[in-house]
């Protein structure tokens, strides 16, 4: 299986600031043939289900807003928030869908300074 | 829309059976994969099991693995989700998660999620 890592577990950034996530998978997500990493990010607001922000590792989903950003290959990943709004207190998600099983990382919280 | 409703949740004793099903509308059911995600209490995500568009194709996590069955009837447009054998560490919030890509693949991201179903396995 492979095993996806988060860090740091959690972090508070002040409103405005830039807030970043990293996420390390235990093997390569880049799928050579179509040279696409099969790897997604989600946000789970509190009480909430979670929701697409990223996938390809960084395409954006419709309607997420630009200052979400997902970059990286490989097995290193990384997902930025420019600027902190108060609605992304949430907890963020990795989760690669190259194998099966797919694998999603602990989570790593944003909470505002 | 995308609408994806589950039900069928509730408590049941360790050794009990349940079945889930999510009700889905809004897009062509049979061209997406379909997976089961859950959520013990506190916790964070874990993927379950995933069907193909056409049901050729499914899989599940180890540890329900020989105990759960997933199945689509697209002439429905329901996905179920039949739980034997439970034990307490299935205790969880199980949501329906619609596949992303189109062509029914399984390998996909998910792009829609149910508001889920709380099952309980506790005597």
């Amino acid at each position: 299986d492979i095993v996806m890592t988060q860090s740091p577990d959690s972090l508070a950034v002040s409103l405005g600031e830039r807030a970043t996530i990293n996420c390390k998978s235990s093997q390569s997500v880049l799928y050579s043939s179509n040279n696409k990493n099969y790897l997604a990010w989600y946000q789970q607001k509190p009480g909430q289900t979670p929701k697409l922000l990223i996938y390809w590792a960084s395409t954006r989903e419709s309607g997420v807003p630009d200052r979400f950003s997902g970059s990286g290959s490989g097995t290193d990943f990384t997902l930025t928030i420019s600027s902190l709004q108060a609605e992304d207190v949430a907890v963020y998600y990795c989760q690669q869908y190259y194998n099966i099983p797919f694998t999603f990382g602990p989570g790593t919280r944003v909470d505002i300074k | 829309e995308v609408q994806l409703l589950e039900s069928g949740g509730g408590l049941v004793q360790p050794g009990g059976s349940l079945r889930l099903s999510c009700a889905a509308s809004g897009f062509t059911f049979s061209s997406y994969g379909m997976s089961w995600v859950r959520q013990a209490p506190g916790n964070g995500l874990e993927w379950v099991s995933v069907i193909s568009g056409s049901s050729g194709s499914t899989f599940y996590a180890d540890s329900v693995k020989g105990r759960f069955t997933i199945s689509r009837d697209n002439s429905k447009n329901t996905l179920s989700l039949q739980m034997n054998s439970l034990r307490a560490e299935d205790t969880a919030v199980y949501y329906c998660a619609k596949g992303r890509s189109s062509g029914g693949t399984c390998y996909t991201d998910f792009d829609y999620w149910g508001q889920g179903t709380l099952v309980t396995v506790s005597s």
